[in-house]
């Protein structure tokens, strides 16, 4: 069965500073998809960036970049540029295909504070 | 352009009653996933479901818990005789029609139960 383990429960940043959350996951398959969620204290969750395990190159969506390394099964986010509104709880995802379901999988989270 | 709605965001319920939660998905969309959150945990599947067919239901409880997604209304996940362990944030997800592309799930806000 597929595993996702964030290891980091707590981290903090400066405003305008860059923060780094890790991930790693388990699984023997070839073909997936990750994905970085965001909830927010109104726990919404909202997608904050995805990466299909085909491509080599790390996605980007403005301040939010992955560094995907498939050899290593690590997947960590990285935020540039703080804001206030990106403090929230961050969870990892594993989209398993196994058996003709689309479910995902999903870390414990790490919760970020960003300080003024 | 709604987005997946949950109602009741707020349930209470004493402890051997019913629950039902009800789910829409965003319009388009043929896919429901339900999704269980435990204080301080990360999100845990539970069921999987297209319009009249469960998918997947291997993160359901085998007693209680049911759900289902008829061919006109909203998807309904039922849990009978609550008990206190039931207490948590149920988020329900929906996704366009799959077939080998990572179509998103988004999210709906989730319908906290609370079971005294």
């Amino acid at each position: 069965a597929q595993t996702v383990t964030q290891s980091q429960p707590e981290m903090s940043v400066q405003e305008a500073e860059t923060v780094t959350l890790s991930c790693t996951y388990d699984t023997s398959e070839s073909d997936y998809y990750l994905f970085w969620y965001k909830q927010p204290p109104s726990r919404q969750m909202i997608l904050v960036i995805r990466q299909e395990a085909y491509k080599q190159q790390n996605a980007t969506e403005n301040r939010f970049s992955v560094n995907f390394q498939k050899a290593a099964k690590s997947f960590s986010l990285k935020i540039s540029d703080s804001q206030l509104g990106d403090a929230a709880m961050y969870f990892c995802a594993y989209r398993t295909r196994q058996g003709g379901s689309e479910k995902l999988v999903f870390g414990k989270g790490t919760k970020l504070t960003v300080n003024p | 352009n709604a987005g997946v709605m949950q109602n009741p965001r707020h349930l209470v319920r004493r402890r051997g009653q019913e629950a039902r939660l009800r789910c829409s998905p965003m319009k388009g969309h043929s896919h429901v996933y339900w999704y269980r959150q435990l204080p301080e945990e990360g999100l845990k599947f539970m069921v999987y479901l297209q319009k009249e067919n469960i998918i997947d239901e291997s993160g359901m409880p085998k007693e209680r818990f049911s759900a289902e997604f008829p061919k006109e209304g909203p998807s309904i996940l039922r849990i009978q005789q609550v008990v206190r362990g039931d207490s948590a944030a149920y988020f329900c997800a929906s996704s366009r029609l799959a077939g080998g592309t990572a179509y998103e799930q988004y999210f709906g806000p989730g319908t906290r139960l609370t079971v005294t």
